[in-house]
């Protein structure tokens, strides 16, 4: 069965830095290009980030309002995509899904608040 | 970055009649191999979402047939062609033509 399981979410301050993990199995998590999208209390979907397979060259995509914050990257040997978040604000509370598109995980909670 | 533009934003449906979502993008979602990369995504209640259609009219396994994506360059439509009760939620649209990806602002669905 195709799971995956976000962890790594909490409450945070801002400026401070939280590391997500997206853990996948029954699959061959190799082959698999894998997107973060998040999801405001109440509000819509956004799309965060993107890292491709290493067929691909394992390189990464960011929306405009993460770039140069967050950077997410992927241990293969794991099976785990992170997405490391520093400098958080605000605006960064969310739930964030792991995701190809065709499967997603319950998603991770993050808290931005002094 | 592309804008994805959603309309309406909201929709009351009587059960067994159809439904339809329109999403505009702000440029062209061919993109460089003349593939159209235009994704409906579908979030019931309290869950995950869950993709239906990909590459503009393509359903996902699993997916009932009453559900027909349509549309090019940068018009879309999402069709629901009788509409039940597990109908319900918000539809999203996103290309995955160009960087970075985008949403539309979701569509909320209920029933009458």
């Amino acid at each position: 069965e195709v799971q995956v399981v976000e962890s790594g979410g909490g409450l945070v301050q801002p400026g401070r830095s939280l590391r997500l993990s997206c853990t996948a199995s029954g699959f061959t998590f190799d082959d698999y290009s894998i997107s973060w999208v998040r999801q405001a209390p109440g509000k819509g979907l956004e799309w965060v980030a993107f890292i491709r397979n290493q067929v691909h060259g394992g390189t990464t995509e960011y929306a405009t309002s993460v770039r140069d914050r967050f950077t997410i990257s992927r241990d293969d040997s794991k099976s785990i995509v992170y997405l490391q978040m520093n400098s958080l604000k605000i605006e960064d509370t969310a739930l964030y899904y792991c995701t190809d598109y065709t499967f997603w995980g319950q998603g991770t909670l993050v808290t931005v608040s002094s | 970055d592309v804008v994805m533009t959603q309309s309406p934003l909201s929709l009351s449906v009587t059960l067994g009649q159809p439904a339809s979502i329109s999403c505009r993008s702000s440029q062209s979602l061919v993109n460089r191999e003349g593939i159209t990369y235009l994704n409906w995504f579908h979030q019931k209640p309290g869950q995950s979402p869950r993709r239906l259609i990909y590459q503009v009219s393509n359903r996902d396994s699993g997916v009932p047939d009453r559900f027909i994506g349509s549309g090019s360059g940068t018009d879309f439509t999402l069709k629901i062609g009788r509409v039940e009760a597990e109908d319900i939620g918000v539809y999203y649209c996103m290309q995955g033509s160009h960087w970075p990806r985008t949403f539309g602002q979701g569509t909320r669905v209920e029933i009458k």
